[in-house]
């Protein structure tokens, strides 16, 4: 089974718009961690913003927040106010675990292709 | 300046030929590793280090060696390269547990394989 969802390969949004990009996640493990990184053209991983299983409050980053609905186990990126910058790839990722013992291992989501049209 | 950085960043070379890529990290982490990025943009872990000790080896051909000589620097090297192996192959390292947003990875800037 897979252990992050992105159904949506691709997005289209126009420039000062906001926009929504889903991810979907299954673990049974009670701690977890759940991470945004942004893929530009020129191909850099950026970490966005990140939401820990036990956090309260949903994380947010200036226009970055991340829509936290645990019981359905969705983590969405939801971007305001979009510009021309934010086109690129979009990945969701997710920890298991606490990092105990030096074992950490971010799996990682297909990805979502955000395009930006001004 | 640069927090992780790997060279080479392009690689071309010959299938069948040996290759390494390099890392290093100046953020004084414990943890480093490779991912592969295949054409899809599929992003994997290969292999984990934690204070110079394999953690991860995920499912990845023998052709393949880690190694790391200290926790700042973890290489790859790739023996007998075939075309599946193009890719681009990211070097990143986490910080401590209770430093920062836990197995958060800090990537390097990538280095393109195309192998012909």
């Amino acid at each position: 089974a897979q252990k992050i969802t992105q159904t949506q390969p691709g997005m289209f949004v126009q420039e000062k718009e906001a926009v929504t990009l889903d991810c979907t996640y299954d673990t049974s493990d009670p701690s977890y961690g759940l991470f945004w990184y942004k893929q530009p053209s020129s191909g850099e991983m950026i970490f966005l913003i990140y939401q820990g299983s036990y956090d309260q409050q949903n994380a947010t980053e200036g226009r970055y927040s991340l829509n936290f609905q645990k019981a359905r186990k969705s983590a969405n990126l939801v971007i305001s106010a979009s510009q021309l910058g934010d086109s690129a790839m979009y990945f969701c990722a997710m920890r298991e675990g606490d990092f105990s013992g030096g074992y950490n291992k971010l799996i990682f989501g297909a990805g979502t292709r955000l395009a930006v049209h001004p | 300046d640069t927090a992780v950085s790997q060279t080479p960043k392009y690689l071309v070379t010959q299938m069948g030929n040996d290759k390494s890529i390099k890392c290093e990290q100046n953020l004084g982490h414990d943890t480093m590793y490779w991912y592969k990025q295949d054409s899809k943009k599929f992003l994997k872990i290969m292999f984990s280090y934690n204070n110079k000790e394999l953690i991860i080896n995920e499912t990845v051909p023998n052709r393949f060696s880690p190694k790391s000589p200290d926790k700042a620097h973890l290489n790859l090297h790739i023996n007998s390269l075939e075309l599946g192996d193009s890719a681009v192959y990211f070097c990143a390292s986490s910080p401590q547990p209770g430093q920062g947003r836990a197995g958060e990875l800090f990537f390097g800037e990538g280095s393109r394989l195309t192998v012909l």
